[in-house]
């Protein structure tokens, strides 16, 4: 069935660090693709998305592309601030048609002064 | 402000006592998802609904209820049949099923006395 892994955290990094978080999947067909935020104590909130293969999606200095050669939507930053610091969360959308989305187990960004 | 509201925002069960965990949104939006989350993993599908009236299983769905007489409501219920109730559980909503984003709720963070 499909699935979707992530890179362990936690990810510690300093101020203005680059930063990459690993993603890839195994699923039928190209489905879309998405990053997914969640700040301390709340929901998610969606970073970015791309929907079919070469897409980039991109928000907030963050940017992921769509690599089906290698089923991989890997996350980049190229300057992080403390801000930044949350738990960032890899889905695809489910091919069976039920608008199911499903989740890596999430990656721990603290970013320190 | 368009969005979607869960509450309450923590909730406390009685060993044998069902909850009601509210999710009500106004973005118009057809279709609507439960998640479970607990602490190191990804997010997990309880039940969702396409339509008004219409609901499925999802993945987790032993010891849950959830009705849909309202687009705008989605309510979820944790009966004493499950064993293992303390989580986080989100809401979302999306316009409709396919290729479309999920927007989540701010979450109810549900403890057992």
């Amino acid at each position: 069935g499909d699935s979707v892994t992530q890179m362990e955290g936690p990810v510690t990094l300093s101020e203005e660090a680059f930063l990459t978080i690993n993603c890839t999947y195994t699923a039928t067909g190209y489905p879309s693709l998405f990053w997914y935020v969640q700040y301390p104590g709340e929901g998610l909130q969606l970073l970015l998305k791309a929907t079919k293969a070469d897409d980039k999606g991109s928000n907030k200095g963050f940017e992921a592309t769509y690599r089906k050669e290698t089923t991989s939507f890997h996350l980049e930053k190229g300057s992080v601030q403390v801000s930044d610091s949350a738990v960032y969360f890899c889905a695809l959308l489910s091919s069976s048609n039920t608008g199911k989305l499903i989740f890596g187990q999430g990656t721990t960004l603290q970013v320190k002064p | 402000d368009g969005g979607i509201t869960q509450s309450p925002k923590y909730l406390f069960r009685k060993e044998g006592q069902n909850v009601t965990l509210s999710c009500e949104q106004n973005l118009n939006h057809d279709a609507m998802y439960w998640y479970r989350q607990d602490p190191g993993q990804g997010l997990r599908l309880i039940y969702y609904s396409q339509i008004v009236n219409d609901f499925q299983k999802g993945d987790i769905a032993e010891g849950y209820s959830v009705s849909r007489e309202k687009k705008e409501s989605f309510p979820l219920t944790v009966t004493s049949a499950q064993k293992n109730p303390t989580a986080f559980y989100l809401c979302a909503s999306s316009p409709g099923p396919n290729q479309e984003t999920q927007y989540f709720g701010p979450g109810t963070r549900l403890l057992v006395l």
